[in-house]
C-alpha cells in the first residue's frame, strides 16, 4: 500500500510568519509531487508541482523535495488569514496520473 | 487555462432515485478523469479512474454497479449514483488531466454536494 503522510494539524501561524508543512511518502519510485489547497466546502486547487530535488519557488510559496529522504515540504511566507485552509500533499503513483493524497494539514493563520 | 466544470453543484434527491453528475474539461482534452468523494472533515477518497473510450477502473470497495462512470468524450465524464441512499450523501469531486503521464497535474472541478433524503 503506497502511503502519503501529513500532520493533520491544526497548524496555528501568526499573520506574517512562515508556515511549514511536511509530507512523507512511501513509494521510492514516485517522481511527481503536488501541493493543493482546499478551503472548507470547496474543491482542491493546485498550488505547486515539483519533480526535481531541491527548492521551487512561486510567489510566497516554496516547495522542497528530497527524494532520498522521501520527503516533500511546503513553505508559506508572510502568511495571511486568507491562507487558512487545508493543504493536501499528492504523489503521482502511476502513468495515468493517479494520485495518492495525504490526509491534509489544516493551517490557521491568526491576525 | 485548465478549467474543469461540474454540474450540478448541489442536488437533493429522494432515496431510491438515481443522480447523474457531469464533469467537463472546458479548455483542454482530458485523457483521464478521476472521481473522488469526500465526507466532512475527511480526506479525498478516490472512487475510480476514467479513461476516454474505455471502462473505468474502480478502487477497491467501490461498487461499480452503484456508481456508473461513462467517459464518452475527451471533454466529458459522467458519474451516475444509482438507487441512492442517505449513506451516499457526500461531496463528489471530479478531476482531469490532459496527458496521462506521470508529470500531469490534476485539475479539479468545483464539486457536487449530494444529499439523499
Amino acid at each position: 500500500q503506497k502511503e502519503v503522510e501529513q500532520n493533520s494539524g491544526p497548524l496555528s501561524v501568526p499573520e506574517g510568519a512562515i508556515a511549514s508543512l511536511n509530507c512523507t511518502y512511501s513509494d521510492r519510485g514516485s517522481q511527481s509531487f503536488f501541493w493543493y489547497r482546499q478551503y472548507s466546502g470547496k474543491s482542491p486547487e493546485l498550488i505547486m508541482s515539483i519533480y526535481s530535488n531541491g527548492d521551487k519557488e512561486d510567489g510566497r510559496f516554496t516547495a522542497q523535495l528530497n527524494k532520498a529522504s522521501q520527503y516533500v515540504s511546503l513553505l508559506i511566507r508572510d502568511s495571511q488569514p486568507s491562507d487558512s485552509a487545508t493543504y493536501l500533499c499528492a504523489v503521482n503513483i502511476n502513468s495515468w496520473g493517479k494520485f495518492q493524497f495525504g490526509a491534509g494539514t489544516q493551517v490557521v493563520v491568526t491576525p | 487555462g485548465a478549467v474543469v466544470s461540474q454540474h450540478p453543484s448541489w442536488v437533493i434527491c429522494k432515496s431510491g432515485t438515481s443522480v447523474k453528475i457531469e464533469c467537463r474539461s472546458l479548455d483542454f482534452q482530458a485523457t483521464t478523469m478521476f472521481w473522488y468523494r469526500q465526507f466532512p472533515k475527511k480526506s479525498l477518497m478516490l472512487m475510480a479512474t476514467s479513461n476516454e473510450g474505455s471502462k473505468a477502473t474502480y478502487e477497491q470497495g467501490v461498487e461499480k454497479d452503484k456508481f456508473l462512470i461513462n467517459h464518452a468524450s475527451l471533454t466529458l465524464s459522467t458519474l451516475t449514483v444509482t438507487s441512492a441512499h442517505p449513506e451516499d450523501s457526500s461531496f463528489y469531486i471530479c478531476s482531469a488531466n490532459s496527458g496521462g503521464s506521470n508529470r500531469e497535474e490534476q485539475f479539479f472541478g468545483p464539486g457536487t454536494r449530494l444529499t439523499v433524503l
